[in-house]
């Protein structure tokens, strides 16, 4: 059974750096095509993809954010950890971690966290 | 980026009607390579994270009824549920899967009429 738990800060200031961490149990991410993604949702309206990071640490990153984002993971620990700089109100929402399953390409994600609601404010 | 309209907003269908919703992705989502079309389907359920319904445009994921399906090609998509459920009120989020940024949709409220 595969579940996938996002945890970090509820509040973050403004500039501020935020961390989230997923962890996730019900198989490797060191398996061949396994990848694990990163979504948010702000209050009321549509998913935007953020990043991915494969089986073989390739990472993806959205073109609008990537200068501000990092991932890594940590194989024996299960977790993969996204970071975003220079925080501000307008990336307040819900951040979800998902798998990508094998045998699909790109960012088509099966398995959610629960996602946890981040709000930016001073 | 690749823009994904849905149509309609919301709509409301009696228990066991066909609901019927539409995406329109704003350049072609289908690979000549792998000849699939790179379109996803989400219902999300409120306080619920997202669910996957669709992928390859017309593939059911592993335990979703067959009442749901998805069909079209290129740039224009539909998602039908054949015979509307209580437990099929959420709102649907088609995504197109080819290119960075994997782009939603904005999302269709389906309600109960």
């Amino acid at each position: 059974q595969i579940t996938l738990k996002e945890s970090g800060p509820t509040l973050v200031k403004p500039t501020q750096t935020l961390t989230l961490t997923c962890t996730f149990s019900g198989f490797s991410l060191s398996s061949n095509e396994v990848g694990v993604g990163w979504l948010r949702q702000p209050p009321g309206k549509t998913l935007e993809w953020l990043a991915l990071i494969y089986w073989d640490d390739d990472k993806r990153y959205s073109p609008s954010l990537k200068s501000r984002l990092t991932l890594t993971k940590d194989t024996s620990k299960n977790q993969v950890v996204l970071t975003m700089t220079n925080m501000d109100p307008v990336d307040t929402a819900s951040y979800y971690c998902a798998y990508r399953p094998p045998g699909t390409t790109g960012g088509v994600f099966n398995h959610w966290g629960q996602g946890t609601l981040v709000t930016v404010s001073s | 980026d690749i823009v994904m309209t849905q149509s309609p907003d919301s709509l409301a269908v009696s228990l066991g009607e066909r609901a019927t919703i539409n995406c329109k992705s704003s350049q072609s989502v289908f690979s000549s390579f792998h000849k699939r079309d790179y379109l996803a389907w989400y219902q999300q359920k409120p306080g619920q994270p997202p669910k996957l319904l669709i992928y390859w445009a017309s593939t059911r994921e592993s335990g979703v009824p067959d009442r749901f399906s998805g069909s079209g090609s290129g740039t224009d998509f539909t998602l039908s549920i054949s015979s509307l459920q209580a437990e099929d009120v959420a709102v649907y989020y088609c995504q197109q899967y080819y290119s960075f940024s994997y782009t939603f949709g904005q999302g269709t409220k389906l309600d109960i009429k």
